[in-house]
């Protein structure tokens, strides 16, 4: 079946650097991605998302790159602070499959300070 | 800032036991969902509720699994006869739109714990 996946499973990173989350989606017909930030007992929380059509979306602190070529999504965030500490999720959406959210494995995300 | 939110925080039931998970979804919103996350994998989706019926389910909601809308502002999953591997996240959420155009908005989640 059509899955979402991670390709790094915990990222480490210094204050103040910056992370790069990766992600890898094999349904070439999905429309819609997003990534979510998971903290310690709580919901997914929405970041930031890109529809099919772009090649990237920058949010505050925050740009999501999509390259369709090779099915590769990205999260980047510029000067990591340690409350950006959470699991990453990318999440895509095909409406031939229709509405639901088809989520990755997840990264771990650790900031040193 | 509008929120989804989920009772209870933590479940504990026998298995064989009928559980039913509340949310009150956004307020506008019109798209309700329901996801599940085993401890340490990753989030599925269950079932999606739109306009008073389900629009979408996945094999994992099979017929031990229900959801209704009882009024205006809840929304509920019902699991039947629970069984271990039901222990797990439960996740509520809501959009405004189709999830291909609008963002899916999450409740802070109902463990289950199935003994």
């Amino acid at each position: 079946g059509e899955s979402v996946g991670l390709h790094l499973p915990t990222l480490s990173v210094q204050e103040g650097d910056n992370s790069i989350i990766n992600c890898a989606y094999s349904n070439s017909a999905s429309d819609y991605f997003i990534w979510y930030k998971q903290e310690s007992g709580k919901g997914p929380q929405f970041i930031i998302d890109i529809r099919s059509n772009m090649d990237k979306r920058q949010g505050q602190r925050v740009t999501v790159l999509l390259n369709k070529t090779v099915k590769h999504l990205s999260l980047q965030i510029a000067a990591t602070q340690p409350g950006d500490s959470a699991v990453y999720f990318c999440a895509e959406i095909s409406m031939e499959y229709g509405n639901k959210l088809v989520f990755g494995a997840g990264t771990i995300l650790r900031v040193k300070s | 800032e509008p929120e989804v939110t989920q009772t209870p925080s933590h479940q504990v039931t026998q298995m064989g036991q009928e559980v039913i998970l509340r949310c009150v979804p956004i307020s506008n919103h019109l798209y309700f969902y329901w996801y599940r996350q085993i401890l340490g994998q990753k989030v599925e989706f269950l079932v999606s509720f739109y306009n008073n019926e389900i629009s979408e389910k996945s094999e994992i909601f099979d017929d031990q699994f229900s959801v209704e809308r009882p009024d205006g502002s809840n929304f509920t999953l019902k699991i039947r006869s629970t069984k271990l591997e039901d222990s797990a996240m439960y996740f509520c959420a809501s959009s405004d739109n189709l999830a291909g155009v609008g963002n899916q908005f999450f409740g802070p989640g109902t463990r289950l714990t199935v003994l």
